[in-house]
């Protein structure tokens, strides 16, 4: 049973469109986090989340975690080919083995020049 | 300061043969976690050690999989008897206390083992 679902599983868009992808659950989850992996290469941290509602900001990122704690979104604006990569969403829970990440499948974007 | 190192970055093993992961942390962090990425799937968690200790090998298989974390050195995932399932990238990662989820205590990813046996 996939825990954390994300979609869409693949985006293919012009450089300068926005975008939104998601990640979701029917747990509840203590804290969200996204990490952007790029081929042959391990994931990069970009944010974490912990309180429902939260909205985080990192310059053309905008991160956004449920009230229920159960999803969360990321929006990227005016997508640069840069931003090309595979977003993963892992999420943490409460309780004694909150040490364990739950990892979705991820959304592999790529921005076309 | 340095970031997770791992090596090696490729391993290619004949089924039959032993593969062996190495993992050294970040400065000052003494907890680590072992994820496998298997082709199409998200990362799935296998162990968890402290110095010395293994806190949580819940997701690794019961044979031919071990892991350990020595006073000195870095951590080691060893697979013995390698069979072409076992193929997979293969990440550690590490944090300062065990709570990777958390803010300003989150884990640090390596950049991955590809482990391919034929």
């Amino acid at each position: 049973t996939q825990l954390l679902e994300q979609s869409p599983q693949f985006l293919s868009i012009q450089e300068g469109e926005n975008l939104t992808v998601y990640c979701n659950s029917s747990s509840v989850f203590s804290s969200l986090q996204w990490y952007r992996q790029e081929p042959g290469e391990g994931p990069v941290l970009l944010v974490t989340v912990v309180t429902g509602g939260e909205v985080k900001k990192l310059k053309r990122l905008t991160f956004q975690f449920g009230d229920a704690r159960k999803d969360s979104s990321l929006h990227i604006t005016a997508a640069q080919t840069g931003d090309t990569g595979l977003y993963l969403c892992a999420g943490a829970r409460s309780g004694g083995s909150n040490y364990k990440l739950t990892f979705g499948k991820g959304t592999l974007l790529t921005v076309n020049p | 300061n340095a970031g997770v190192m791992q090596n090696p970055r490729h391993l290619v093993r004949r089924r039959g043969q032993e593969a062996r992961l190495r993992c050294s942390p970040m400065k000052g962090h003494s907890h680590v976690y072992w994820y496998r990425q298997l082709p199409e799937e998200g990362l799935k968690f296998m162990v968890y050690l402290q110095k010395e200790n293994i806190i949580d090998e819940s997701g690794m298989p019961k044979e031919r999989f071990s892991a350990e974390f020595p006073k000195e050195g870095p951590s080691i995932l060893r697979i013995q008897q390698v069979v072409r399932g076992d193929s997979a990238a293969y990440f550690c990662a590490s944090s300062p206390i065990g709570q990777p989820g958390q803010e300003n205590t989150e884990a640090f990813f390596g950049q991955g083992t590809r482990l391919t046996v034929v």
